[in-house]
């Protein structure tokens, strides 16, 4: 079966810009994550989506970050307006039972 | 939410048998102990999980505690192909997973 997808896998951005971040997950999966990942930390979990709804976001920051799964299929997470300490590789991941799966990742620098 | 507490970093020699610990004291009755590993540049990949009981797949095998507060993920054969950070993960009956810094594992030739 194909993976989960993320696009783009790298992006440069200066600061007080905007970005977006696109996920497609494996096909059946119903629970979507967005997490992340600082260099030499482990991943930290943004937001789950079970299906179109939101789980849990309690460590996304609203006030910039903002996250939608529509139809419950992909999924894309926006930063507006990006700071110099979001620089990190935001990874997605899905699931459908116990086992999660991990897209590559985006790595984001902001300047 | 429950943590777990990991040793920062560990050496095997190639062909060698490695043992990660991992300690998680406060881990409730209906918490499952999932290992993931993330080799460089790649997103994490699952490697196995369990409740109580000890479990083997393909690729490693999970010895878990009598008092469930420990858990040891042994690799039977250490390769290059084994080197990355290695995550203990408690997973709650909620689905939330909270990824902790991990064992860097590194395997000499």
């Amino acid at each position: 079966e194909a993976g989960v997808a993320q696009s783009p896998r790298y992006k440069i951005i200066e600061k007080r810009q905007s970005v977006a971040f696109w996920c497609n997950p494996i096909s059946g999966h119903a629970t979507l994550y967005w997490y992340q990942q600082i260099l030499g930390q482990g991943p930290k979990l943004l937001i789950q989506f079970q299906n179109n709804g939101v789980v849990d976001d309690s460590q996304l920051p609203k006030d910039r970050f903002s996250a939608e799964r529509l139809k419950g299929v992909d999924s894309t997470l926006k930063i507006q307006p990006a700071k110099l300490e979001d620089s990190a590789v935001y990874l997605c991941a899905s699931s459908r039972r116990d086992e999660q799966f991990f897209g590559p990742g985006t790595r984001l620098t902001v300047l | 939410d429950a943590k777990t507490t990991q040793p920062n970093s560990m050496e095997s020699n190639e062909e060698e048998p490695v043992h990660l610990p991992c300690n998680h004291s406060t881990i409730s009755g209906t918490d499952y102990i999932h290992w993931y590993r993330q080799l460089p540049s790649q997103g994490p990949e699952y490697v196995i999980h369990g409740l109580t009981s000890n479990v083997n797949n393909r690729m490693a095998s999970l010895a878990i505690a009598e008092d469930r507060k420990s858990s040891t993920l042994i690799l039977h054969r250490a390769t290059l192909r084994d080197a990355a950070v290695y995550y203990c993960i408690l997973k709650t009956s909620y689905d939330k997973v909270i990824f902790g810094p991990g064992t860097s594992l590194s395997v000499i030739p």
